[in-house]
Order: structure tokens, then C-alpha cells, then sequence
């Protein structure tokens, strides 16, 4: 599989649940970012990781907690979830470091229903 | 802080006309401009972006954009739209400091009509 990829595509979770969501990056990227796509909000950043370090946290409550393992993998932790918090969650990779400017490749996202 | 203003939030053409979608950011240095497209139930995918050089770049599928920099503007253009141009446009700003985050606007719904 080539690009970005992110699992489930699909969740439907209540507030009590605990969940996490996917992305992995098959291009070799040393950066990896979590976006958020709610209805008539532009995307907004939640985390960025740059090689394997957080170096962004855009004021996200703390019922979100990234993770990153390695360079091609990002998880986001989802517990105790607000409705409000429905939306699609967007990943995407980079490569940081060259000197010029850097492209955000994303992935398909994960649609998020919080009952 | 940057910012990132579409004007334009949904506009319908029939096929063969002609498109300019409006982006004007707000940011005093250097940026690194974007324009994304996502194509009814298809991920964000980069249609072109400006880093430095020809203020006039060329992307995919015959779009291009020009860089006014005393406007702080990236319009994007296309002379004749396709019914398969349907879809969502999304200007996004990096601003060149080491911050790698992208702002991006709010989005423009171009219905393009057979």
C-alpha cells in the first residue's frame, strides 16, 4: 500500500468508550501530524510529531492523546469523548529537514461519531 | 498568528467556463503556499503549491496559481472546468519559520454542471 493510510474509516463510539485511530505513512517521512475536519470549520491542527517527537500541541483537551511510536506510525487515544468532538480526523506526513519547503500528504481520515 | 480567507464558499459553473477562486492570507514573512482538492469521498490531495521562483505555478489537471505577494494573495485559476472538477478546494499557508503546521481556509464547494 502505497501513501497514507489511517483505520478504522469509520467509528462510532459513545462517551464512555475508549478508542484509538491509525495512520501510517509509506513514504518514508520523518514527520506526522493529526488534523481535525468538522463541519464548516476549516481543518484545524491538533499534533505534530517530528521525528518521533512531539514538537506541536495546538491546546487539545487531554481526552486526545497521540502517540507515536516510530517515523511511519501515529496513533491518537481517544476516552471520554464529547459529541461535539464528531468530526473527520485527518493524518498526514512530511519530510522535514530538507531545506525547502515541505508538502503535507494526507491520508483518507477516520469519520468519527461520538453518541 | 497566520491566517487563511476563502471568499468564495460554494460556486456552480456550467462545464467550459472559467475559474478563479479567491485566497488571501495574512502573514508578514516568508510562507509557502497550497492548494488542496478532495474529491467527493476521496482523501486531500495537492493540486499545486508555491515555495519560491515563478510566481506563476502549474499544477495537475490544468490548474494553476499565481502568488501576488503585495496582495498576499494565491488565486487559483483553471480556464475551463470539467464536470470532474467537482469538488472541494482548500488554500492552505505555511508560514517558512520551522513552524510545520498548515493554516488552512475554510474551503470553496465548486459544483461544476454537465
Amino acid at each position: 500500500e502505497t501513501g497514507v493510510t489511517q483505520t478504522p474509516r469509520h467509528l462510532v463510539m459513545g462517551m464512555t468508550n475508549k478508542k484509538s485511530l491509525k495512520c501510517e505513512q509509506h513514504l518514508g517521512h520523518n514527520a506526522m501530524y493529526w488534523y481535525k475536519q468538522s463541519a464548516k470549520k476549516p481543518l484545524e491542527l491538533m499534533f505534530v510529531y517530528s521525528l518521533e517527537e512531539r514538537v506541536e500541541n495546538n491546546s487539545v483537551p487531554s481526552r486526545f492523546s497521540p502517540e507515536c511510536p516510530n517515523s511511519s506510525h501515529l496513533f491518537l487515544h481517544l476516552h471520554t469523548l464529547q459529541p461535539e468532538d464528531s468530526a473527520l480526523y485527518l493524518c498526514a506526513s512530511s519530510q522535514v529537514g530538507t531545506g525547502v519547503g515541505e508538502t503535507q500528504y494526507f491520508g483518507p481520515g477516520t469519520r468519527l461519531l461520538v453518541l | 498568528a497566520q491566517s487563511v480567507s476563502q471568499h468564495n464558499h460554494h460556486v456552480i459553473l456550467s462545464e467550459a467556463a472559467s475559474l478563479e477562486l479567491g485566497c488571501n492570507y495574512s502573514y508578514g514573512g516568508t510562507v509557502n503556499l497550497f492548494w488542496y482538492v478532495q474529491y467527493p469521498g476521496q482523501h486531500l490531495q495537492l493540486l499545486l503549491k508555491y515555495f519560491s521562483g515563478d510566481p506563476l505555478v502549474k499544477g495537475i489537471k490544468g490548474f494553476e496559481a499565481e502568488f501576488i505577494k503585495s496582495k498576499f494573495s494565491f488565486n487559483l485559476r483553471k480556464p475551463s472546468v470539467q464536470w470532474s472538477d467537482t469538488a472541494e478546494y482548500f488554500c492552505a499557508v505555511n508560514a517558512n519559520t520551522g513552524r510545520r503546521a498548515l493554516t488552512f481556509g475554510s474551503g470553496t464547494r465548486l459544483q461544476v454542471q454537465p
